[in-house]
């Protein structure tokens, strides 16, 4: 499996305000994208994911656009809250695979 | 409750010592997982276990040994052949052992070496 490359490595932003992570990959083998949130301390735990059927899924405040045809998915936290602080790590896989390939990950704060 | 216990939270290695992580789950999951995480690296995979008594390495697994006895079990040992072994390591699970399962992590042992 080939690398996922996910930007920024670190992101602030004022409550309230709009959070954006983006990834990227090379192999066209992958189908399943999810993304996991892990508090300081604590293991990760999925987010949300999305499959190349869609362009978009939202979950609450959480949403996950994905274009296929540049090979890039990216997460948009909308009304960012200081309870989002936590870093983010992309994902990728395929169906054929037994493994996710994670990104680097995203430290966010979100500042009161 | 169901879920992932890894113990112990914290632990410290001296020069040339094995040690072994403990990771435990009351899922009935089939495959398990063993990551380490370093700042800035992300999560690498070292081993993953798809049934009992199977296991594949990850991109990681030198200097790491593993085994699955039991459905519920995946001990990690970070022996001395691992230079450095100082990390964040996490422990995962997932129902079947298809990439796309969804996977429950574990809170995570930290490693220490004196």
């Amino acid at each position: 499996q080939q690398q996922v490359k996910q930007s920024p490595q670190s992101l602030i932003v004022q409550k309230g305000g709009i959070s954006i992570i983006n990834c990227a990959y090379e192999n066209t083998a992958f189908d399943y994208f999810p993304w996991y949130q892990q508090f300081p301390g604590k293991g990760p735990a999925l987010l949300i994911a999305i499959r190349p059927d869609v362009s978009e899924k939202k979950e609450g405040r959480f949403t996950i656009s994905f274009n296929k045809s540049a090979k890039q998915f990216s997460l948009h936290i909308m009304d960012s809250q200081p309870g989002d602080s936590a870093t983010y790590f992309c994902a990728a896989t395929s169906t054929g695979y037994s493994t996710l390939t994670f990104g680097k990950g995203t430290m966010l704060l979100v500042s009161p | 409750d169901g879920g992932i216990t890894q113990s112990p939270k914290y632990l410290f290695r001296k020069e040339g010592q094995n040690v072994t992580l403990s990771c435990e789950q009351n899922l009935n999951h089939d495959a398990m997982y063993w990551y380490r995480q370093d700042p800035g690296q992300g999560l690498r995979l070292i081993y993953y276990s798809q049934i009992v008594n199977d296991f594949q390495k990850g991109d990681i697994a030198e200097g790491y040994s593993v085994s699955r006895e039991k459905k519920e079990s995946f001990p990690l040992t970070v022996t001395s052949a691992q230079k450095n072994p100082t990390a964040f390591y996490l422990c995962a699970s997932s129902s079947a052992g298809g990439g796309w399962e969804t996977q429950y992590f574990g809170p995570g042992t930290r490693l220490l070496v004196l």
